[in-house]
């Protein structure tokens, strides 16, 4: 079975500060893709980073880095230099080869504070 | 823009009224998905169509009945609802078979049963 697990509920970070959101995961699966969406108060969910389980190299995309560390099966976001627009739920999120199924966890509300 | 457009954006109904959430994807996907969010738990996929054929229906009550005419549309048909079916419905889009692409949501439709 696969399961995706955030234990953060609420996260606090002052502006232009790091902060990481925790995801680990699970399948028996060798091949997978683990991504990250962002879902603000209007509702819709908004792809930020993807990575893949071969990627041997951790996925960056902005200010947005994904530390994969596959022998602890985690893919815990990195928001650099955060921003006050960046307050919102995060989701992590897993794909396995077999089907197009997305798994999601429960989600991490952020709020950055000025 | 996100390319998924969904409508209405919010929708209140009573448990004896019979209405529809519509979806409408412009990226040229071949995929299309209906997922319930409730407060606190994670996405809950509802149904997946795959070049319009119904792939996926995870065990989903009767009373929701999806629709997907083209590979462009995707229609959710709701009667008879009850107040635990009050969530944000959102419908996503992918392109398949291409592996781990990921899925482009819409800003969904908050759905409140009375």
């Amino acid at each position: 079975a696969q399961k995706i697990t955030q234990t953060q509920p609420g996260m606090f970070v002052q502006e232009k500060e790091a902060v990481t959101l925790d995801c680990t995961y699970d399948t028996s699966d060798q091949s997978y893709g683990l991504f990250w969406y962002k879902q603000p108060s209007s509702g819709e969910m908004i792809f930020l980073i993807y990575q893949g389980s071969y990627d041997e190299q951790n996925a960056t995309e902005g200010r947005y880095s994904l530390n994969f560390q596959k022998a602890r099966k985690s893919a815990n976001l990195v928001i650099s230099a955060s921003q006050l627009g960046d307050s919102a739920m995060y989701f992590c999120a897993m794909r396995v080869r077999t089907g197009n199924q997305f798994y999601f966890g429960t989600g991490t509300s952020l709020t950055v504070i000025p | 823009e996100t390319g998924v457009t969904q409508t209405p954006r919010h929708l209140v109904m009573g448990m004896t009224n019979k209405k529809s959430l519509k979806c409408e994807q412009h990226l040229g996907h071949n995929a299309m998905y209906w997922y319930k969010q409730s407060a606190k738990k994670p996405l809950e996929l509802m149904f997946v169509y795959n070049f319009k054929e119904q792939t996926e229906n995870n065990s989903v009550p009767s009373r929701f009945s999806p629709e997907c005419p083209n590979s462009s549309h995707l229609f959710l048909h709701l009667h008879t609802l009850q107040p635990e079916d009050s969530a944000l419905y959102l419908c996503a889009s992918s392109q398949e078979p291409v592996n781990y692409n990921e899925q482009f949501f819409g800003p969904g439709t908050r759905l409140t049963v009375l």
